[in-house]
């Protein structure tokens, strides 16, 4: 079946560097965009970046800007997201979620990762 | 940035009554909107997209309707299973944006 799992969350020190994976299955990974949302404990959700099906497109949240990076492995239908100078506001569950395109609404999310950035 | 709104933020209602959430964009959105329902410890859970399209194997309890600024979720008859946070996307933009959500609770 259709399966989306995170992985790469934990506790981090703020400026400090994360990489967050997910697993794509049971899908034709490299014909979707993918997308990360984040939800803060307790708080609504956060759309953070999205990158196209080929990787050639990309959009950001300006509050991740010059922060994070979303890329794609299709070879390993394996989507990333690079995530440097922590802060403590970052701190969230992250999900990843894919999209027909990049101009269509997110269908499957996965499970999601909690990212904790803590002192 | 496209803001959205929703309301009411959080509701009390009894298995078998029907409930309304509604959700605005701060300027048009033609019909870019999803409604998802999510539960504790749960990621969300895609319901209506395109604004009145249900979810394949969501149960037809579930509605949406609206266009432009201006879009409604309802629930005909609550189930038990039904009690969770409800959040609107609009995906005619970036940054994608979601409304604050709507808590339903059981009375």
């Amino acid at each position: 079946q259709v399966q989306l799992v995170e992985s790469g969350g934990g506790v981090v020190q703020p400026g400090r560097s994360l990489r967050l994976s997910c697993a794509a299955s049971g899908f034709t990974f490299s014909s979707y965009a993918m997308h990360w949302v984040r939800q803060a404990p307790g708080k609504g959700l956060e759309w953070v970046a999205v990158i196209s099906d080929d990787g050639t497109n990309e959009y950001d949240a300006d509050s991740v800007k010059g922060r994070f990076t979303i890329s794609r492995d299709n070879s390993k239908n394996t989507l990333h997201l690079q995530m440097n100078s922590l802060r403590l506001e970052d701190t969230a569950v992250y999900y990843c979620a894919r999209a027909v395109t990049v101009v269509h609404a997110f269908d499957i999310w996965g499970q999601g990762t909690l990212v904790t950035v803590s002192s | 940035d496209i803001q959205m709104t929703q309301s009411p933020s959080s509701l009390s209602a009894s298995v078998g009554d029907r409930v309304t959430i509604t959700c605005r964009a701060s300027q048009g959105i033609r019909n870019d909107l999803a409604w998802y329902q999510q539960k504790p410890g749960k990621a969300p859970k895609r319901l209506i997209y395109a604004a009145s399209s249900l979810q394949s194997g969501v149960p037809s309890r579930f509605s949406g309707s609206g266009s432009g600024t201006e879009f409604t979720l309802t629930i005909s008859s609550l189930q038990p299973e039904d009690f969770a946070t409800y959040y609107c996307l609009q995906h005619t933009n970036y940054p994608r944006t979601f409304g604050p959500g709507t808590k339903v609770e059981i009375k």
